[in-house]
């Protein structure tokens, strides 16, 4: 069995300061995990994924996560923050498990964005 | 660009009521998947199908049903509508069933009264 848990439901951030969204795992499978955003009324859209290359994963607009396995962590950092970055996240692991545990998602973070 | 299209971006149902929720990808994709998305918990595999007239349960299936009749097209069906179904419904649509590459449609959000 898989699970991701999102340590922070909210997150507030003035502009132009660092994002740090946290999220930790367990599987019992070498994992594929991935940061996925949704923007108020749009799909969901991928951001970036990690599938057991580089440690250091870096995803569209500016986004960028370090999966680090001694503490089964893989937090979404990004340097700046910007107004349109005001979505919320979610992240997900992939697992090889049964027919119905193919992308198991956290409960999502919501980050807001202060001028 | 991939396009996952649903049929209604807000739908009003009473209790008992037969309800339809239609999604149609333009990108042939084998596989096509229908999620609830409730505050807190994230996304939640209903039903998956990988090929037509295929599907296969997800986590959640009770209460729902699914129909693909069509490889573009994948209906999800609540026989009976009730208030515990008030939520978002998010459909994709991906090339692997085990893949990260599913690409999902707006979304519903259905209440039901």
């Amino acid at each position: 069995a898989q699970s991701v848990t999102q340590l922070d439901s909210h997150v507030s951030v003035s502009e132009g300061t660092p994002v740090l969204l946290r999220c930790n795992y367990s599987s019992s499978y070498s994992p594929s995990l991935f940061w996925y955003v949704q923007h108020p009324n749009k799909g969901l859209q991928l951001l970036l994924k990690y599938t057991s290359a580089a440690t250091l994963v870096k995803g569209i607009n500016g986004f960028e996560a370090e999966f680090k396995k001694s503490e089964t962590s893989f937090h979404l950092t990004k340097p700046s923050a910007h107004m349109s970055d005001a979505a919320e996240y979610f992240c997900v692991v992939s697992g090889s498990g049964g027919a119905g545990n193919m992308l198991t998602f956290g409960g999502g973070t919501r980050l807001m964005v202060k001028p | 660009d991939v396009k996952v299209t649903q049929s209604s971006r807000y739908l009003v149902k009473r209790t008992g009521e037969k309800v339809f929720l239609e999604c149609v990808q333009d990108m042939d994709h084998e596989n096509m998947f229908w999620y609830r998305q409730d505050p807190g918990l994230g996304l939640r595999l209903i039903y998956f199908s990988y090929d037509v007239k295929m599907k296969e349960k997800g986590d959640i299936p009770e209460g729902y049903s699914v129909s693909r009749e069509k490889k573009e097209r994948f209906s999800l069906i609540l026989e009976s509508a009730s208030t515990n179904q008030t939520s978002m419904y998010l459909c994709a649509s991906g090339r692997e069933v085990r893949s990260y590459e599913q690409y999902f449609g707006p979304g519903t959000r259905l209440t039901v009264t």
